[in-house]
C-alpha cells in the first residue's frame, strides 16, 4: 500500500531534549516536506526537499533541520525543541514534477515541549 | 509566494451541490492550482488539481476561471462524509507550498 509513515505519533518531551521525527515514504517519490498545523494558523511548511541532498526553506524553519540522505527517508531533527514548538506535524511527499504531482501526507506526529 | 483567500466556512444541504471559492489573484503563469482536504484527526487528503483547464476526478470538479485569478472546487452532491476543510494551495516547480485557512464544511443532513 502507497504510504507515508510517521514515527512517532505522539511525543512529550521537555525543552532542549534533541529529537528526531521520521518519515518514510514508499512510492519512490522524489520531494517531500514537513508542515507544522497550529490553531488558527493552518499549515505551514518548515523545510521541503526536492531530491536526494536536496533541501531548502519553507515559512518557518527556525529551530529545525532536515537531511534527505535516501530518497524514501526525510527525518525533521529538532536540536533544542522549545515550548512554542508544540505542534501537530505532518510530512508529505510528492511525484513526478512538483507543481503537477499531488502530495500525499502522513498521519502526523503530535509534539508537546514542556 | 502567491497567496489564495477563501471563505472561513460553508454549509451545504446533505446530497445537494457545493461550491467552493478560491481566489489567488497573484498566480504566476507555471502554479498549478490545487484543492486537498482534511477531515479531523487525519492529514491533508489530496482532492484534485488543474492548470488551466477545467478537471474532474471520481471526488470533484475543479473549474478554472479563463484568467486563472480565481477557482472552483465542486461537489456534485455533498455527502456527511465530505464535512471537512478544504484548503486551496498553488503549488510551483519551486517547491514550496503555502495553505491558506480553508474553508470549514458543513454539511447538513
Amino acid at each position: 500500500e502507497a504510504q507515508v509513515t510517521q514515527n512517532p505519533r505522539y511525543l512529550i518531551t521537555v525543552t532542549g531534549k534533541k529529537l528526531t521525527v521520521t518519515c518514510s515514504q514508499n512510492m519512490n517519490h522524489e520531494y517531500m516536506s514537513w508542515y507544522r498545523q497550529d490553531p488558527g494558523l493552518g499549515l505551514r511548511q518548515i523545510y521541503y526537499s526536492m531530491n536526494v541532498e536536496v533541501t531548502d526553506k519553507g515559512d518557518v524553519p527556525e529551530g529545525y533541520k532536515v537531511s534527505r540522505k535516501e530518497k524514501r527517508n526525510f527525518p525533521l531533527i529538532l536540536e533544542s525543541p522549545s515550548p512554542n514548538q508544540t505542534s501537530l506535524y505532518f510530512c508529505a511527499s510528492s511525484s513526478r514534477t512538483v507543481a503537477n504531482g499531488e502530495q500525499y501526507f502522513g498521519p502526523g506526529t503530535r509534539l508537546t515541549v514542556t | 509566494d502567491a497567496k489564495t483567500t477563501q471563505p472561513n466556512s460553508m454549509e451545504s444541504n446533505e446530497e445537494e451541490p457545493v461550491h467552493l471559492p478560491c481566489n489567488h489573484s497573484t498566480i504566476s503563469g507555471t502554479d498549478y492550482i490545487h484543492w486537498y482536504r482534511q477531515l479531523p484527526s487525519q492529514g491533508p487528503e489530496y482532492v484534485i488539481h488543474g492548470l488551466t483547464s477545467n478537471v474532474n476526478n471520481r471526488m470533484a470538479s475543479l473549474a478554472i476561471a479563463e484568467d486563472r485569478k480565481s477557482s472552483t472546487l465542486i461537489l456534485h452532491r455533498a455527502t456527511l462524509r465530505d464535512a471537512a476543510v478544504y484548503y486551496c494551495i498553488l503549488r510551483g516547480n519551486a517547491g514550496k507550498s503555502t495553505f491558506g485557512d480553508g474553508t470549514t464544511l458543513t454539511v447538513k443532513p
